[in-house]
């Protein structure tokens, strides 16, 4: 069964960091590029980074770019986000998403981020 | 990156079909067959409905369809169940590896 369960949110200072993380299982990680997506209270998806399968290419969204980074760990099944510099606007859900035939193919349930003082 | 546009809300009867829009520009849906579309209940996370605008995943019931014509592309449903309840979003590639999404559009059952 394909899973992928995210971890790390939680409460954080206006400029700080904080760091996801998503466990995947049930495929063979290194296939496939990654991407976060985050969903604000009440609001749309945005979609907010991708990585090619062997994390030498990765994309931003432009308002995240500079703060945010994305990384994987293919030998441990593991993917990242580094966020840094945070804003109240970052507040959201994030999610983990595994892409496919350019589309965000299987997500994980989410992690939850405020960014509150 | 300019969010998608689609409209807030949808309604439909039970059987009946309903058709929602996206409308983006020539730089995102007017220039890829990347198109796909999203289907997310409240405090749930997304299903993927359609991809490469008209393709669905396995188990997506073929009620739901999509298509594209210039920079709209469009998810229609047809045979409105009430669990089709939910709230829909429309993604495109956007050039340079960066994608965006649709603002959502509410899908109501009366």
């Amino acid at each position: 069964e394909v899973q992928l369960v995210e971890s790390g949110g939680g409460l954080v200072q206006p400029g700080g960091s904080l760091r996801l993380s998503c466990t995947v299982s049930g495929f063979i990680f290194s296939n496939y590029w990654m991407n976060w997506v985050r969903q604000a209270p009440g609001k749309g998806l945005e979609w907010v980074a991708i990585i090619q399968q062997h994390g030498s290419s990765q994309q931003y969204l432009d308002s995240v770019r500079g703060r945010f980074t994305v990384s994987r760990d293919n030998a441990r099944n593991l993917l990242y986000l580094q966020m840094n510099s945070l804003r109240a606007e970052d507040t959201a859900v994030y999610y983990c998403v595994r892409g496919e035939s350019g589309a965000f193919e299987m997500w994980g349930q989410g992690t939850e981020v405020t960014v509150s003082s | 990156q300019s969010a998608l546009t689609q409209p807030p809300s949808a309604s439909g009867s039970p059987g009946q079909s309903v058709t929602i829009s996206c409308t983006g520009s020539s730089s995102d849906v007017g220039a890829y067959n990347y198109v796909s579309w999203y289907q997310q209940y409240p405090g749930k996370a997304p299903k993927l409905m359609i991809y490469e605008v008209n393709k669905r995943p396995s188990g997506v019931p073929d009620r739901f369809s999509g298509s594209k014509s210039g920079n709209t592309a469009s998810l229609t449903v047809s045979g409105l169940r009430a669990e089709d309840e939910a709230v829909y979003y429309c993604a495109s590639h956007a050039g340079s590896n960066k994608w965006v999404f649709g603002g959502g559009t509410k899908l109501t059952v009366l």
